[in-house]
């Protein structure tokens, strides 16, 4: 199965500060249809996941555009332009390319400092 | 507007059986995909299962050792999985999510495996 390893593990930040989650799989996401499907996902205190990219940088509908993800390969990024409260939870990577199984990073949680 | 909701979680003795459902709308249910994943208590997420629209295929967690079973009802809009042999590793809450790709997601029913 492809490990997905997410950098850090906690991350605070400071309100209105920018953050980057780091996400490195132990194999290629480019699938043999050239798509690479890696999605990132937000889970709020007390909430469900919501996906927030998908196929790396793509984002969802409804997602603010604060949120942004980029990478290829091996090596993939969630940015977050400006930190806003709402912002807070545990953040997940996925990849969906050499599948069955779908795999997730550990989570990184962000919180405000 | 999508929506998923789960239901049949609850307390279970280990070696018990549970069946799952998920209740869709807002969407053409038999043209997506679904996906069940789990989240063990204050831990990350879980790939359980997924199957395709018309069910001609279904793909499993190596992990879940033929236990589980995913189905669903074209005509009803639902989804479900029957969980047999349950042991408290298999303690989590149990999230339905549309697509492979999991685009949108249920709010997740709690199953507990306890003596």
């Amino acid at each position: 199965d492809v490990v997905m390893t997410q950098s850090p593990l906690s991350l605070p930040v400071t309100l209105g500060q920018p953050a980057s989650i780091s996400c490195s799989s132990s194999q290629s996401l480019i699938h043999s249809d050239g798509n690479t499907y890696l999605n990132w996902f937000q889970q709020r205190p007390g909430q469900s996941p919501r996906r927030l990219i998908y196929k790396v940088s793509n984002r969802d509908s409804g997602v603010p555009d604060r949120f942004s993800g980029s990478g290829s390969g091996t090596d993939f990024t969630l940015k977050i332009s400006r930190v806003e409260a709402e912002d807070v939870g545990v953040y997940y990577c996925m990849q969906a390319t050499h599948w069955p199984p779908a795999t997730f990073g550990r989570g990184t949680k962000l919180e405000i400092k | 507007e999508v929506q998923l909701v789960e239901s049949g979680g609850g307390l279970v003795k280990p070696g018990g059986s549970l069946r799952l459902s998920c209740a869709a709308s807002g969407f053409t249910f038999s043209t997506y995909s679904m996906t069940w994943v789990r989240q063990a208590p204050g831990k990350g997420l879980e790939w359980v299962s997924s199957i395709s629209g018309a069910s001609s295929f279904l793909y499993y967690a190596d992990s879940l050792k033929g236990r589980f079973t995913i189905s669903r009802d074209n005509a009803e809009n639902s989804l479900y999985l029957q969980m047999n042999s349950l042991t408290a590793e298999d303690t989590a809450v149990y999230y339905c999510a549309r697509d492979y790709g999991g685009d949108y997601w249920g709010q997740g029913t709690l199953v507990t495996v306890s003596s």
